[in-house]
Protein backbone atom coordinates (compact mmCIF):
# COMPACT_ATOMS: atom_id res chain seq x y z
CA UNK A 1 0.00 0.00 0.00
CA UNK A 2 1.53 3.03 -1.03
CA UNK A 3 -1.38 5.54 -0.85
CA UNK A 4 -2.05 8.21 1.77
CA UNK A 5 -6.20 7.55 2.18
CA UNK A 6 -8.35 10.46 3.17
CA UNK A 7 -11.96 10.93 4.23
CA UNK A 8 -14.37 12.24 3.30
CA UNK A 9 -13.55 13.72 0.19
CA UNK A 10 -16.08 16.49 0.37
CA UNK A 11 -17.40 18.15 3.63
CA UNK A 12 -20.11 21.00 4.16
CA UNK A 13 -20.17 22.18 7.34
CA UNK A 14 -22.05 25.33 8.92
CA UNK A 15 -19.99 27.76 11.52
CA UNK A 16 -21.67 25.92 14.62
CA UNK A 17 -20.75 22.77 13.57
CA UNK A 18 -18.28 20.22 14.76
CA UNK A 19 -16.47 17.89 12.01
CA UNK A 20 -13.17 16.27 11.99
CA UNK A 21 -11.17 15.12 8.96
CA UNK A 22 -9.63 11.50 8.84
CA UNK A 23 -6.05 10.73 6.87
CA UNK A 24 -4.50 6.98 6.98
CA UNK A 25 -1.28 5.57 5.82
CA UNK A 26 0.00 2.24 6.00
CA UNK A 27 3.50 2.87 4.36
CA UNK A 28 5.14 2.61 7.77
CA UNK A 29 6.17 6.37 7.19
CA UNK A 30 6.37 8.38 11.06
CA UNK A 31 6.15 12.00 9.84
CA UNK A 32 2.53 13.11 8.98
CA UNK A 33 1.32 16.51 8.02
CA UNK A 34 -1.71 18.54 7.31
CA UNK A 35 -2.16 20.91 5.08
CA UNK A 36 -4.34 24.00 3.97
CA UNK A 37 -4.51 24.79 0.16
CA UNK A 38 -6.53 27.87 -1.15
CA UNK A 39 -7.64 27.76 -4.57
CA UNK A 40 -4.70 28.61 -7.23
CA UNK A 41 -1.98 28.62 -4.46
CA UNK A 42 0.56 26.19 -2.95
CA UNK A 43 -0.64 24.34 0.11
CA UNK A 44 0.40 25.74 3.52
CA UNK A 45 1.43 23.36 6.31
CA UNK A 46 -0.61 23.94 9.54
CA UNK A 47 1.03 20.73 11.53
CA UNK A 48 3.34 18.30 11.73
CA UNK A 49 3.66 14.96 13.55
CA UNK A 50 6.16 12.71 14.65
CA UNK A 51 6.15 9.12 15.80
CA UNK A 52 2.74 10.50 16.90
CA UNK A 53 3.64 13.40 18.53
CA UNK A 54 3.08 16.80 17.87
CA UNK A 55 5.96 18.45 16.18
CA UNK A 56 5.44 21.51 14.67
CA UNK A 57 2.16 23.99 14.58
CA UNK A 58 2.28 26.61 12.48
CA UNK A 59 0.58 29.34 14.97
CA UNK A 60 -2.74 27.51 13.35
CA UNK A 61 -5.97 28.96 14.92
CA UNK A 62 -7.47 26.76 18.02
CA UNK A 63 -10.58 26.06 15.75
CA UNK A 64 -8.15 23.02 14.40
CA UNK A 65 -7.32 20.48 16.76
CA UNK A 66 -4.86 17.69 15.65
CA UNK A 67 -4.77 14.13 16.91
CA UNK A 68 -2.40 11.30 16.42
CA UNK A 69 -4.38 8.26 17.50
CA UNK A 70 -1.35 5.49 16.37
CA UNK A 71 1.11 5.79 13.49
CA UNK A 72 -1.02 5.37 10.82
CA UNK A 73 -4.21 7.50 11.46
CA UNK A 74 -4.07 11.43 11.18
CA UNK A 75 -6.87 13.29 12.44
CA UNK A 76 -8.10 17.12 12.09
CA UNK A 77 -11.06 18.19 14.68
CA UNK A 78 -12.85 21.17 13.06
CA UNK A 79 -15.38 23.48 15.24
CA UNK A 80 -16.62 26.62 14.93
CA UNK A 81 -14.88 27.24 11.69
CA UNK A 82 -15.42 30.13 9.30
CA UNK A 83 -15.78 30.76 6.05
CA UNK A 84 -12.30 31.71 5.15
CA UNK A 85 -11.49 28.00 6.07
CA UNK A 86 -13.06 27.23 3.22
CA UNK A 87 -10.30 24.93 1.31
CA UNK A 88 -8.77 21.94 0.21
CA UNK A 89 -7.14 20.36 3.23
CA UNK A 90 -4.47 17.74 2.27
CA UNK A 91 -2.82 15.11 4.61
CA UNK A 92 0.74 14.13 3.61
CA UNK A 93 3.42 11.39 5.06
CA UNK A 94 6.91 10.63 4.83
CA UNK A 95 9.13 8.02 6.23
CA UNK A 96 10.25 10.87 9.11
CA UNK A 97 12.91 11.47 11.99
CA UNK A 98 14.20 14.20 9.45
CA UNK A 99 13.54 12.65 6.16
CA UNK A 100 11.62 13.31 3.39
CA UNK A 101 11.65 10.15 1.89
CA UNK A 102 8.99 8.34 0.35
CA UNK A 103 6.96 12.46 0.54
CA UNK A 104 3.68 11.60 -0.64
CA UNK A 105 0.01 13.55 -0.18
CA UNK A 106 -3.43 12.56 0.09
CA UNK A 107 -6.11 13.34 -2.51
CA UNK A 108 -7.60 15.64 -0.26
CA UNK A 109 -10.46 17.18 1.49
CA UNK A 110 -12.61 19.59 0.07
CA UNK A 111 -14.26 21.53 2.74
CA UNK A 112 -17.31 24.36 2.37
CA UNK A 113 -18.13 26.15 5.44
CA UNK A 114 -21.53 27.97 5.00
CA UNK B 1 14.90 33.56 2.38
CA UNK B 2 14.06 30.22 0.41
CA UNK B 3 11.87 31.21 -2.75
CA UNK B 4 10.89 29.13 -5.09
CA UNK B 5 9.76 30.94 -9.07
CA UNK B 6 7.96 29.21 -11.21
CA UNK B 7 7.79 30.46 -15.10
CA UNK B 8 5.71 30.73 -16.84
CA UNK B 9 2.21 31.01 -14.47
CA UNK B 10 -0.27 29.64 -17.34
CA UNK B 11 0.45 28.20 -20.19
CA UNK B 12 -2.30 26.52 -23.30
CA UNK B 13 -0.68 24.33 -25.64
CA UNK B 14 -2.26 21.85 -28.26
CA UNK B 15 -2.40 18.28 -27.81
CA UNK B 16 0.71 16.47 -28.73
CA UNK B 17 3.23 19.56 -28.28
CA UNK B 18 5.77 19.65 -26.05
CA UNK B 19 6.32 22.24 -23.91
CA UNK B 20 8.94 23.08 -20.65
CA UNK B 21 8.07 24.29 -17.86
CA UNK B 22 11.10 26.49 -15.09
CA UNK B 23 11.63 26.76 -11.36
CA UNK B 24 14.08 28.83 -10.09
CA UNK B 25 15.16 28.73 -6.22
CA UNK B 26 16.83 29.99 -4.14
CA UNK B 27 16.64 27.15 -1.34
CA UNK B 28 19.82 26.48 0.67
CA UNK B 29 21.46 24.16 1.33
CA UNK B 30 19.66 22.17 -1.38
CA UNK B 31 18.64 18.76 -0.68
CA UNK B 32 16.22 18.05 -3.11
CA UNK B 33 13.91 19.29 -5.90
CA UNK B 34 10.55 17.46 -6.79
CA UNK B 35 7.57 17.94 -9.64
CA UNK B 36 4.47 17.53 -8.40
CA UNK B 37 1.34 17.11 -10.50
CA UNK B 38 -1.88 18.00 -8.95
CA UNK B 39 -5.17 17.89 -10.79
CA UNK B 40 -7.69 20.14 -9.93
CA UNK B 41 -9.08 19.62 -6.30
CA UNK B 42 -6.58 16.48 -6.04
CA UNK B 43 -3.91 15.96 -3.82
CA UNK B 44 -0.31 16.97 -5.67
CA UNK B 45 1.04 13.65 -7.25
CA UNK B 46 4.60 13.52 -7.41
CA UNK B 47 6.53 12.86 -11.13
CA UNK B 48 10.52 12.99 -10.17
CA UNK B 49 12.63 14.37 -7.16
CA UNK B 50 15.80 14.90 -7.88
CA UNK B 51 19.26 14.99 -5.50
CA UNK B 52 22.41 17.68 -5.95
CA UNK B 53 24.40 14.98 -8.21
CA UNK B 54 21.33 14.28 -10.45
CA UNK B 55 21.26 16.32 -14.00
CA UNK B 56 18.16 14.37 -15.31
CA UNK B 57 15.39 12.28 -14.45
CA UNK B 58 12.57 10.98 -16.60
CA UNK B 59 9.36 9.21 -15.75
CA UNK B 60 7.51 8.33 -18.68
CA UNK B 61 6.52 11.29 -20.69
CA UNK B 62 7.86 13.68 -18.41
CA UNK B 63 11.89 14.74 -17.77
CA UNK B 64 13.08 17.09 -15.39
CA UNK B 65 16.75 18.76 -15.60
CA UNK B 66 18.25 20.20 -12.82
CA UNK B 67 21.03 22.77 -12.75
CA UNK B 68 22.20 23.04 -9.27
CA UNK B 69 25.24 25.46 -9.83
CA UNK B 70 23.01 27.99 -11.65
CA UNK B 71 19.46 26.96 -9.05
CA UNK B 72 17.63 26.16 -11.90
CA UNK B 73 15.28 22.83 -12.97
CA UNK B 74 12.73 22.19 -15.53
CA UNK B 75 9.83 20.07 -16.26
CA UNK B 76 9.79 18.58 -20.43
CA UNK B 77 6.58 17.24 -21.26
CA UNK B 78 6.53 15.51 -24.69
CA UNK B 79 3.41 14.89 -26.86
CA UNK B 80 0.92 16.22 -24.53
CA UNK B 81 -2.58 14.58 -23.91
CA UNK B 82 -5.73 16.15 -22.91
CA UNK B 83 -5.23 14.46 -18.86
CA UNK B 84 -1.61 16.79 -18.99
CA UNK B 85 -4.27 19.83 -17.90
CA UNK B 86 -2.93 19.99 -14.44
CA UNK B 87 -0.36 22.55 -12.38
CA UNK B 88 2.62 21.77 -11.87
CA UNK B 89 4.46 22.78 -8.56
CA UNK B 90 8.44 22.95 -7.78
CA UNK B 91 9.01 22.03 -4.17
CA UNK B 92 12.57 22.34 -2.94
CA UNK B 93 13.51 21.05 0.58
CA UNK B 94 16.78 22.36 2.25
CA UNK B 95 18.91 20.46 3.94
CA UNK B 96 18.27 21.89 7.04
CA UNK B 97 14.83 22.98 7.43
CA UNK B 98 13.48 19.82 8.98
CA UNK B 99 10.14 18.91 8.02
CA UNK B 100 9.50 22.73 5.97
CA UNK B 101 9.09 22.32 2.16
CA UNK B 102 9.36 25.29 -0.26
CA UNK B 103 6.54 25.32 -2.63
CA UNK B 104 6.52 26.91 -5.63
CA UNK B 105 2.90 28.81 -6.63
CA UNK B 106 2.81 26.37 -9.76
CA UNK B 107 2.15 26.71 -13.57
CA UNK B 108 -1.37 26.11 -14.71
CA UNK B 109 -1.41 23.76 -18.63
CA UNK B 110 -4.28 23.45 -20.02
CA UNK B 111 -3.89 21.43 -22.89
CA UNK B 112 -6.89 21.98 -26.11
CA UNK B 113 -7.37 19.20 -28.58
Amino acid sequence: DTEVTQTPKHLVMGMTNKKSLKCEQHMGHRAMYWYKQKAKKPPELMFVYSYEKLSINESVPSRFSPECPNSSLLNLHLHALQPEDSALYLCASSQGAGTDYGYTFGSGTRLTVV
Amino acid sequence: KNQVEQSPQSLIILEGKNCTLQCNYTVSPFSNLRWYKQDTGRGPVSLTIMTFSENTKSNGRYTATLDADTKQSSLHITASQLSDSASYICVVRASNSGYALNFGKGTSLLVTP
